[in-house]
């Protein structure tokens, strides 16, 4: 069965340091892949997405994200973290032929001035 | 585009009451899923449609639980009676599927409160 794993469920960086947010998934073939950032009281809106191509894919914010086959990992970073990227982030699997996504349970982002 | 509506944001109601949950996708988008948050459980997908047809409800909890979409522009997800333990925000989320993968938009849920 298709799973998220997020092992971080609270991380507390400095304002300018880098910041990387772990992902694991399980799934039996390629899988498509994504990144979703929720602030306080809103809903949900994606960062990033891996299909297929180059494992290294960019996005919104100035966020990126690389995928590792052999690790079965999608990270999240960023090279300088800004206040305003408080928030909530959620990493996600989905298969190409279902039309769902299965979430991992998020991992929770402060900064510090 | 004004993006996935719902309605209500919030809902405050009494054990045993019935509670009405709306969505209206993006214009266009063939699929529809409805979604619940709790801090327990995080994310859990109750239900999809394709082309306004129910595919997997696997994830309803129970009979208590109910969703319709009567068409493409309009969904309801239906609890009754509600118990406290349905306190949860409720997502909508529309897509357009063709042969690749989904991406999800997301409204900005209805937090709903039963007490």
């Amino acid at each position: 069965a298709q799973s998220v794993t997020q092992p971080d469920i609270h991380i507390t960086v400095s304002e300018g340091a880098s910041l990387e947010l772990r992902c694991n998934y399980s799934y039996g073939a390629t899988p498509y892949l994504f990144w979703y950032v929720q602030s306080p009281g809103q809903g949900l809106q994606l960062l990033l997405k891996y299909f297929s191509g180059d494992t290294l894919v960019q996005g919104i914010k100035g966020f990126e994200a690389e995928f590792k086959r052999s690790q079965s990992s999608f990270n999240l970073r960023k090279p300088s973290v800004h206040w305003s990227d408080a928030a909530e982030y959620f990493c996600a699997v989905g298969a190409g032929s279902q039309g769902n996504l299965i979430f991992g349970k998020g991992t929770k982002l402060s900064v510090k001035p | 585009d004004a993006g996935v509506i719902q309605s209500p944001r919030h809902e405050v109601t009494e054990m045993g009451q019935e509670v009405t949950l709306r969505c209206k996708p993006i214009s266009g988008h063939n699929s529809l899923f409805w979604y619940r948050q709790t801090m327990m459980r995080g994310l859990e997908l109750l239900i999809y449609f394709n082309n306004n047809v129910p595919i997997d409800d696997s994830g309803m909890p129970e009979d208590r639980f109910s969703a319709k979409m009567p068409n493409a522009s309009f969904s309801t997800l239906k609890i009754q009676p509600s118990e406290p333990r349905d306190s949860a925000v409720y997502f909508c989320a529309s897509s357009l599927r063709g042969s690749g993968a989904n991406v999800l938009t997301f409204g900005a849920g209805s937090r709903l409160t039963v007490l």
